[in-house]
């Protein structure tokens, strides 16, 4: 099972939104609403952003917000904020696995 | 509150075996799946191994078929991850995660809690 693909870096200023895509196949992304997004800060564990496609965990910033369009699903960051800056990984279900697939992550940078 | 630690990692030749664990407290853990998620130094995550809360069932990917066997102790909420036969590409950040549900066949859990990770490095 390949990684779903996701931009290497994406950069804003802050204040500005970002939107960071994931992008798989009708196996996976496409096909299923099992979609969820995770934040990561350097050298910290994961932290779940998004589940579900669109749906934001308690205690989780309303400036996160999560889209799916055909075989690709979207985190967008609005009102951008330095406590932003990390890496994010998108998940999905996958007909190809027994587990799920992540995304290649995407470096965020708060210039 | 929900708490899980990994403990375990550690340095190991190829070829060798290791045994990592992760303790969990603050919640019913036979309720939930629990699943190994690994991270390469530098690289992306991906998913391991995985256990349904019942034990019924079990997950696997592909390039640790065979080698790695995953298992839970009720009595102690305690979930372990036997790696045998260790490769240098197994050299990770060793994460245990709790599921959202009882059950995470293909990946429909989404993964609500993360332990801190533990460190497995294979080399000679």
């Amino acid at each position: 099972q390949s990684a779903l693909t996701q931009p290497a870096s994406v950069s804003g200023s802050p204040g500005q939104s970002i939107t960071i895509s994931c992008t798989g196949t009708s196996s996976d992304v496409g096909g299923y609403n099992y979609v969820s997004w995770y934040q990561q800060h350097p050298g910290k564990a994961p932290k779940l952003i998004i589940y579900e496609v669109s749906n934001r965990p308690s205690g989780v910033s309303n400036r996160f917000s999560g889209s799916k369009s055909g075989n690709t699903a979207s985190l967008t960051i609005s009102g951008l904020q330095a406590e932003d800056e990390a890496d994010y990984f998108c998940s999905s279900y996958t007909t190809s696995s027994t587990l799920g697939v992540f995304g290649t992550g995407t470096k965020v940078t708060v210039l | 509150e929900v708490h899980l630690l990994e403990s375990g990692g550690g340095l190991v030749q190829p070829g060798g075996s290791l045994r990592v664990s992760c303790a969990a407290s603050g919640f019913t853990f036979n309720n939930y799946a629990m699943i190994w998620v690994r991270q390469a130094p530098g690289k992306g995550l991906e998913w391991v191994s995985g256990m349904s809360g019942s034990g019924g069932g079990t997950y696997q990917a592909d390039s640790v078929k065979g080698r790695f066997t995953i298992s839970r102790d009720y009595s102690k909420n305690t979930m372990y991850l036997q790696m045998n036969s260790l490769r240098a590409e197994d050299t990770a950040v060793y994460y245990c995660a709790k599921g959202h549900a009882s059950y995470c066949s293909g990946g429909t859990c989404y993964l609500d809690y993360w332990g801190q990770g533990t460190l497995v490095t294979v080399s000679s």
